[in-house]
């Protein structure tokens, strides 16, 4: 089983309608992130959560929300969804203990707003 | 601010060549980690090395070497006899310890393109 999941993998959804993205973990990491990737602008980061009760801003946030309810859940959540929110999501986790913090990544969840 | 330049947006070659993608990076953090990631065209992104500000030795794995280089802010990857399968978007990334945790700045990525 993978080590970092997304869910759904796939979603098409209208102007409007409110979504929520889901990433679950098994890696033990206390860490956890929110990229989206556009073409030709590489990945950025929207939000980052170094433990269960420390959610912060990233890079790109206006229009997105998250909630970690657990160690191993981040969700990510578009309140109200717009096109320009077209994009491909990454969910990342790194465990800060060991000191390596490198990010191990989701296979990513592919959006569409119509 | 932390900042990743891939200059080379695309590259094609032919199978068997050698072929070196380039990252320069900025940051203002005496300790920081240098990262490149794969993303093959099922596009899930796949880990490939991590590499801190105090280690400057060349690293070696199979076909794929780096050259970190903290005098020209430079960290470019080299696959020796390019193979299909090398065919991906390759991701140079930063994380400054000091100043911004573990965070990430990815730069735009290189797509790499091998030809039978």
């Amino acid at each position: 089983d993978a080590d970092v999941t997304q869910t759904p993998r796939n979603r098409i959804t209208k102007t409007g309608k409110r979504i929520m993205l889901e990433c679950s973990q098994t890696k033990g990491h206390d860490r956890m992130y929110w990229y989206r990737q556009d073409p030709g602008l590489g990945l950025r980061l929207i939000y980052y959560s170094f433990d269960v009760k420390d959610i912060n801003k990233g890079e790109i946030s206006d229009g997105y929300s998250v909630s970690r309810q657990a160690q191993a859940k981040f969700s990510l959540s578009l309140e109200s969804a717009i096109p320009n929110q077209t994009a491909l999501y990454f969910c990342a986790t790194s465990d800060h203990g060991t000191g390596t913090d490198t990010q191990y990544f989701g296979p990513g969840t592919r959006l569409t707003v119509l | 601010a932390q900042k990743v330049t891939q200059a080379q947006t695309e590259i094609s070659v032919v199978e068997k060549e050698d072929v070196t993608l380039d990252c320069v990076y900025e940051t203002r953090d005496t300790t920081y980690y240098l990262f490149w990631y794969k993303q093959p065209p099922s596009g899930e992104l796949v880990f490939l090395i991590r590499r801190n500000s105090f280690d400057e030795q060349n690293e070696i794995s199979g076909r794929y070497s780096w050259n970190f280089q903290k005098s020209t802010s430079s960290f470019n990857f080299t696959i020796t006899a390019s193979q299909v399968v090398d065919s991906a978007v390759y991701f140079c990334a930063l994380s400054e310890a000091e100043s911004s945790g573990d965070k990430l700045t990815f730069g735009t990525g290189t797509r790499l393109a091998v030809r039978p």
